[in-house]
């Protein structure tokens, strides 16, 4: 069975510190894959999604970026991080087959401070 | 306008209560439908996919309405457990794109 994990679960940083999130999916391949924001008591904001290696695409301006250096595992960075991008982050994927829906990993909370 | 719109909540209902969730979309490009189900300060799970014939899983009924762009949810029997924020989810046509609506937060008491 296909399972999705992401880490770490919790980190407090500092403003102006770099940040990596990482995540990887088992089971499945060439999944397309999702990082999504949730700040406090709001929806989810999706911020980058990735069809491939390599290939990233982009849905807001922010100074967030992502990777995916393998096919099945995406990485959500900052080179400095600032107060608004405080949140729960969320790994997902989804399977390539039109009609499937998504699985998220089990989230990164995020505090800057 | 937001392409995915829900009922705004909190729902508070008692334990035994039915509760209707109401959730309508934008673009007709839209081809999956989903509920689902998020606890506090955890990660959205899938309760149930909607279709157009309606389905239906133990005290939970989904249903889509094509033509009028419009998904609901109903909760028979409300459990306290059932307590938890619901989020509409639409697909669009080529699987590349999932929308999520903001969520309604449901309160079940006893």
């Amino acid at each position: 069975s296909q399972t999705i994990h992401q880490w770490p679960a919790t980190l407090v940083q500092p403003v102006g510190s770099p940040l990596s999130l990482e995540c990887t999916v088992e089971g499945t391949s060439n999944p397309n894959l999702y990082w999504y924001r949730q700040a406090a008591g709001r929806g989810l904001q999706l911020l980058f999604y990735s069809v491939g290696i390599g290939q990233i695409s982009s849905e807001v301006p922010q100074n967030l970026s992502a990777s995916r250096p393998q096919d099945r595992q995406f990485i959500l960075s900052s080179k400095k991080l600032l107060l608004s991008d405080s949140g729960f982050y969320l790994c997902a994927w989804h399977p390539t087959v039109s009609g499937n829906t998504i699985y998220f990993g089990e989230g990164s909370w995020l505090t800057v401070v | 306008r937001k392409e995915v719109e829900q009922d705004p909540g909190p729902f508070n209902v008692p334990e035994g209560a039915t509760v209707a969730f109401n959730c309508t979309y934008s673009n007709s490009a839209s081809q999956s439908f989903f509920w689902y189900r998020q606890d506090c300060r955890k990660e959205p799970k899938l309760l149930m996919s909607v279709y157009s014939s309606g389905n239906e899983d133990g005290r939970f009924t989904a249903q889509l309405n094509r033509a009028s762009q419009y998904i609901s949810l109903l909760i028979r029997d409300s459990k306290l457990s059932d307590s938890a924020t619901y989020l509409c989810v639409v697909i669009h046509t080529g699987g590349f794109k999932t929308i999520f609506g903001a969520g309604t937060r449901l309160f079940v008491k006893a």
